[in-house]
């Protein structure tokens, strides 16, 4: 079974710049988060799809940070315009469903976003 | 007051040995309970999952919850260098949303 896909891996841009990361979670999963982890730090939500429906967005910077996932499937998450604190990396994962018991969150190996 | 505070670390220990982990929490309505590894550069990567007080045993790993203290630990038996990481506890408040809220992280150094 593959896992989660993200791409790019790395990215460096300016501040000021515009950017956009790209998830493929694993086949069949109806639930889709994005995470960002700022070094030193433990990975913070920033927005979870139930299919292609937003369960919470509670924590994403609204201003700068958008995301979506259209087909319910793929999911893209853009920051526009980026600023220094935005230096993380972005990590996507997927689990089965929500609404299933003990359901396993699958994590993707990341993007490594650098904005000088 | 962090929702999950985790102490830094690093915690170093010699192959062989016990290695144990902490985490507390804060929300009292918190539900289950999670202990994922992250090696540097990598991806975090679930080890144990927990959701009722008590241990739970998954080979040489052993989660343990106390959900009256707001506490949970991980214990690592016959720790090898390969287990050197950072453990990132996490928990899920909201069964309904089962989004994680993770604690920073405790580095772990096994010394051959």
């Amino acid at each position: 079974e593959a896992g989660v896909a993200q791409s790019p891996r790395y990215k460096i841009i300016e501040k000021r710049q515009s950017v956009a990361f790209w998830c493929n979670p694993i086949s069949g999963h109806a639930t889709l988060y994005w995470y960002q982890q700022i070094l030193g730090q433990g990975p913070k939500l920033l927005i979870q799809f139930q299919n292609n429906g937003v369960v919470d967005d509670s924590q994403l910077p609204k201003d700068r940070f958008s995301a979506e996932r259209l087909k319910g499937v793929d999911s893209t998450l853009k920051i526009q315009p980026a600023k220094l604190e935005d230096s993380a990396v972005y990590l996507c994962a997927s689990s089965l469903d929500l609404l299933v018991g003990t359901d396993t969150q699958y994590f993707g190996p990341g993007t490594r976003l650098t904005v000088l | 007051q962090k929702e999950v505070e985790q102490n830094s670390g690093p915690l170093s220990v010699p192959e062989g040995a016990i290695a144990s982990l902490n985490c507390t929490y804060s929300d009292r309505v918190s539900q289950s309970f999670f202990w994922y590894r992250q090696y540097s550069g990598k991806s975090p990567e679930l080890i144990m999952s927990i959701y009722s007080n008590g241990d739970k045993e998954d080979g040489r790993f052993t989660a343990q919850l106390n959900k009256a203290s707001q506490y949970v630990s991980l214990l690592i038996r016959d720790s090898q260098p390969s287990d050197s990481a950072t453990y990132l506890c996490a928990v899920n408040k909201d069964t309904g949303r089962r989004a994680l809220t993770f604690g920073s992280g405790t580095r772990l150094q096994v010394q051959p």
